[in-house]
């Protein structure tokens, strides 16, 4: 598509329950990244996928979070057992990788996570 | 990743040049500095980078001191519109990774 697409843009969902939060990048970019923003807060990093190579995760604020990236496109951000303290917007942005160039990073609107 | 020191608001008159200075003095020589800007309630958007030269596009210039400690983003014409937090970022370019965003820069145009 023409720009990162999250999905969905709002989600309200109980303490403890699990959601998913899903990231559809630009076509060919083969970089994506998570952050999440609480509100009134700075940009929190959180995992970042690179081609083929192992992600870094070294943001992840617990094993409670998860991601993955299948086919090198999509990606699907897992909160498990989700607590208040995870209420947040989750932002996702891709790049692309090109030898010698040096690209911005693309950002998509962001889904709401509201834990009640 | 070197550290940037931004003031933490601003304010601008609309129509005139927005100047936001960025201290970056740890800054390394394959550090490039971006600058994004996030409206609220919105993603951050990209604006520009660069290594030692100044650097010019649609949306904005971008000053580097001699020495790249510091520099500067301007926006010459500012609107309501570019009312939003500007982050300053330095990072090696090229080899992927995460950008670490700071507080920023609350720039707020006014009528």
């Amino acid at each position: 598509g023409a720009g990162v697409s999250q999905s969905p843009s709002n989600k309200v969902t109980e303490k403890g329950k699990d959601v998913e939060l899903r990231c559809d990048p630009i076509s060919g970019h083969t970089a994506l990244y998570w952050y999440r923003q609480s509100l009134g807060q700075g940009l929190e990093f959180l995992i970042y996928f690179q081609g083929n190579s192992a992600p870094d995760k070294s943001g992840l604020p617990s094993d409670r979070f998860s991601a993955e990236r299948t086919g090198g496109s999509v990606s699907t951000l897992t909160i498990q057992r989700t607590q208040q303290e995870d209420s947040a917007v989750y932002l996702c942005a891709s790049s692309p990788r090109v030898r010698g160039a040096n690209y911005g990073y693309t950002f998509g609107s962001g889904t709401r996570l509201t834990v009640v | 990743d070197a550290k940037t020191t931004q003031p933490p608001s601003m304010d601008c008159a609309e129509g005139r040049a927005a100047n936001l200075p960025c201290n970056h003095s740890t800054i390394s020589g394959n550090e490039y500095v971006y600058w994004y800007r996030q409206i609220h309630s919105q993603g951050p958007q990209y604006i520009i980078h660069g290594l030692k030269n100044n650097e010019t596009n649609e949306m904005a210039s971008l000053i580097i001191t001699e020495d790249r400690k510091s520099s500067t983003l301007i926006l010459p014409h500012a609107t309501l519109r570019d009312t939003a937090v500007y982050y300053c970022i330095v990072r090696v370019a090229n080899q992927g990774g995460k950008l670490i965003f700071g507080q920023g820069t609350e720039l707020s145009v006014k009528p």
